[in-house]
């Protein structure tokens, strides 16, 4: 079956400082959804991304559709205290449902 | 906007006992679907429905059950819960040929 790895699993950094996760799978997909849980809440889409290759930004979000498409990264610039949550990666095939990744658990040091 | 709503938000069960985690949404969405969310395990699905009167099995299906009435309710049975259902569990809609899913806010379910 298909095997998707998200990491890192957590990061703990100062405010202002810039974040990096990413996401592999086994199988090829045609979408990679980027999406964010704050706590006590359901998850929230923070980035689409439809084309490999295509690299899209949201404010101080940046994030990449890999050109295998088999991955996938998330940036955060600048991180601020609000950034604090769980990130998921959610790659997807038209007409399926979605597949989430384990998740990054950030935590920002003001 | 209402969005997806679900109830309980939380809920504490007996071992043995059922229950229903309700699930509506007011987005005319085609597509349902309930995850549940464990520790370092991301959110895994447990049943979907395409459409009013159609589900199908996700990845973790077992000791749950499902129905789709209509296209707004879908909800979610545990017909004899055990302490392995312990979890936090979301419910997402979605529209036919739209990628985004839509999740409530979850039911947090403690079986002891």
């Amino acid at each position: 079956g298909q095997q998707l790895n998200q990491s890192p699993q957590s990061m703990f950094i100062q405010e202002g400082e810039d974040v990096s996760m990413n996401c592999t799978s086994s199988s090829i997909f045609n979408t990679w959804l980027w999406y964010k849980q704050d706590p006590g809440e359901g998850p929230v889409l923070l980035i689409a991304l439809y084309k490999a290759g295509e690299l899209t930004s949201n404010g101080r979000l940046t994030a990449q559709f890999g050109i295998t498409r088999k991955d996938s990264f998330l940036n955060i610039s600048a991180s601020i205290p609000s950034d604090v949550g769980i990130y998921f990666c959610a790659p997807n095939n038209a007409g399926n449902m979605l597949t989430f990744g384990g998740g990054t658990r950030l935590m920002v040091k003001p | 906007n209402a969005g997806v709503t679900q109830t309980p938000k939380f809920q504490v069960l007996k071992t043995g006992q059922s229950m229903t985690l309700q699930c509506a949404q007011d987005m005319n969405h085609e597509y349902m679907s309930w995850y549940r969310q464990d520790p370092g395990m991301g959110l895994r699905l447990i049943h979907y429905s395409v459409g009013a009167g159609i589900t199908d099995q996700g990845e973790v299906p077992n000791g749950y059950n499902v129905s789709r009435s209509t296209t707004e309710d879908f909800p979610l049975r545990l017909l004899s819960a055990a302490p392995s259902q312990t979890s936090v569990y979301f419910c997402a809609s979605r529209s036919t040929g739209q990628t985004e899913a839509f999740f409530g806010q979850g039911t947090r379910l403690t079986v002891v």
